[in-house]
């Protein structure tokens, strides 16, 4: 099974709000990263939060980690109908050799 | 600039075909990597290569057949054995052994015709 798993699976909002996606994982990490997806394109790196971070900013993102719980945070603010994509979180298992991948949240941002 | 490189954006097989997909990269990544996605779905890792003339298969890996002679090519074929082909593709490199900020190309979609 995936190693991460997104929540909400789809989050539909109004321009100006904040929006949050959340991420699950199974297994101890060396890292957490966030990628975006545009409707038919690849993805593209967004940020990372290393296993012994809480907390990272960039720009309009704020993503947090908490490993006790396995699960991060991604929060994106004053959202913009260009920020309408996928998102999904990668693990880089502690035991593992490559990133593993969820499932994704399916933002849309509504003008 | 540098970047990687998928092509076809559009492919159509036949039943029974054989496909090969390109990907090159010239960001002098060691690393490179072939995903599936599947509509409305995660990625699920086929096939990965960490140095020249070295692979090792992913979490899909049936009915794929990749090789790495070049460090900025890992061409994915996809076989008559993949009774499911249909899906969208995509490669992927890294630095070697970082793992950190993946670099996608703009993938293929593969359809069965």
């Amino acid at each position: 099974s995936q190693q991460g798993e997104e929540d909400p699976q789809a989050l539909s909002i109004q321009e100006g709000e904040n929006a949050t996606m959340n991420c699950s994982y199974k297994t101890s990490i060396n890292n957490l990263q966030w990628y975006r997806q545009n409707s038919g394109r690849g993805l593209v790196h967004l940020i990372l939060i290393r296993s012994n971070e809480r907390e990272k900013h960039s720009g309009r993102l704020r993503v947090t980690l908490d490993t006790s719980k396995k699960s991060s945070s991604l929060l994106i603010t004053a959202s913009r109908a260009a920020d309408t994509a996928s998102y999904f979180c990668a693990t880089d298992r502690t035991s593992g050799s490559r990133l593993t991948f969820g499932e994704g949240t399916q933002l849309t941002v509504n003008p | 600039d540098g970047g990687i490189t998928q092509s076809p954006k559009y492919l159509f097989r036949k039943e029974g075909q054989n496909v090969t997909l390109s990907c090159e990269q010239n960001l002098n990544h060691d690393a490179m990597y072939w995903y599936r996605q599947d509509p409305g779905q995660g990625l699920r890792l086929i096939y990965y290569s960490q140095i020249v003339n070295d692979f090792q298969k992913g979490d899909i890996a049936e009915g794929y057949s990749v090789s790495r002679e070049k460090k900025e090519s890992f061409p994915l074929t996809v076989t008559s054995a993949q009774k499911n082909p249909t899906a969208f593709y995509l490669c992927a490199s890294s630095i070697e052994a970082s793992y950190i900020g993946y670099t996608f190309g703009s993938g293929t979609r593969l359809t069965v015709v």
